[in-house]
């Protein structure tokens, strides 16, 4: 199984918006609608932001959105602030009960 | 609260087994799929693992097809992996996860296998 392709990097300014892509295959991003993201500060766990494409869990602000266009999911956070800088992730099912992870995006609030 | 408390890791040579518990409170434990999945710390997440909420079906990455056992008692509220044969590239962080929606997921805070002779 291969990772779900992510830059490794991403930046912006305070107030300005930010997009991060996922790009996956026919087969994984482009068959299912199960494309989590997940966001990760040093030395916590990683919270869930955004579940089947689209949706944000209850207390995410709305400033976190997420979209697909055939086999590349991606996660805008809108309205940038300084607590925003941290580890994206995103993820979607696969299939046969299996799941898989993109490489990761360190998103940089200049 | 939803808490999510792993336990079980270590320090093993290759080739070797462990256990890993994740005792979960908070939430009707049975009701939820869950999830294994490891992180080296400083990198990326791998999926490792998930199992049905009755525990009738699971899935596991290739890497680990074979040598990893999911499985859970919901009487205790526990979810668990047994990892044998293990290798240097287990090592990690290995997290469990609630599936609190669909293909989203709720982290405990990991316990840390290191795989090494």
């Amino acid at each position: 199984q291969s990772a779900l392709t992510q830059p490794p990097s991403a930046s912006g300014s305070p107030g300005q918006s930010v997009t991060i892509s996922c790009t996956g295959t026919s087969s994984d991003v482009g068959a299912y609608n199960y494309v989590s993201w997940y966001q990760q500060h040093p030395g916590k766990a990683p919270k869930l932001m955004i579940y089947e494409v689209t949706k944000r869990p209850s207390g995410v602000p709305d400033r976190f959105s997420g979209s697909k266009y055939g086999s590349t999911a991606s996660l805008t956070v809108s309205g940038l602030q300084a607590e925003d800088e941290a580890d994206y992730y995103c993820s979607s099912y696969v299939g046969s009960d299996n799941f898989e992870f993109g490489g990761g995006t360190k998103l940089t609030v200049l | 609260e939803v808490q999510l408390v792993e336990s079980g890791g270590g320090l093993v040579q290759p080739g070797g087994s462990l256990r890993l518990s994740c005792a979960a409170s908070g939430f009707t434990f049975s009701s939820y799929l869950m999830h294994w999945v490891r992180q080296v710390p400083g990198k990326g997440l791998v999926w490792v693992s998930r199992i049905y909420s009755d525990g009738s079906k699971k899935g596991y990455a290739d890497s680990v097809k074979g040598r990893f056992t999911i499985s859970r008692d919901n009487a205790k509220n526990t979810l668990y992996l047994q990892m044998s044969s293990l290798r240097d590239e287990d090592t990690g962080i290995y997290h469990c996860t609630r599936e609190s929606d669909p293909g989203g997921l709720e982290w405990g805070q990991g316990t840390m296998v290191t795989v090494s002779s």
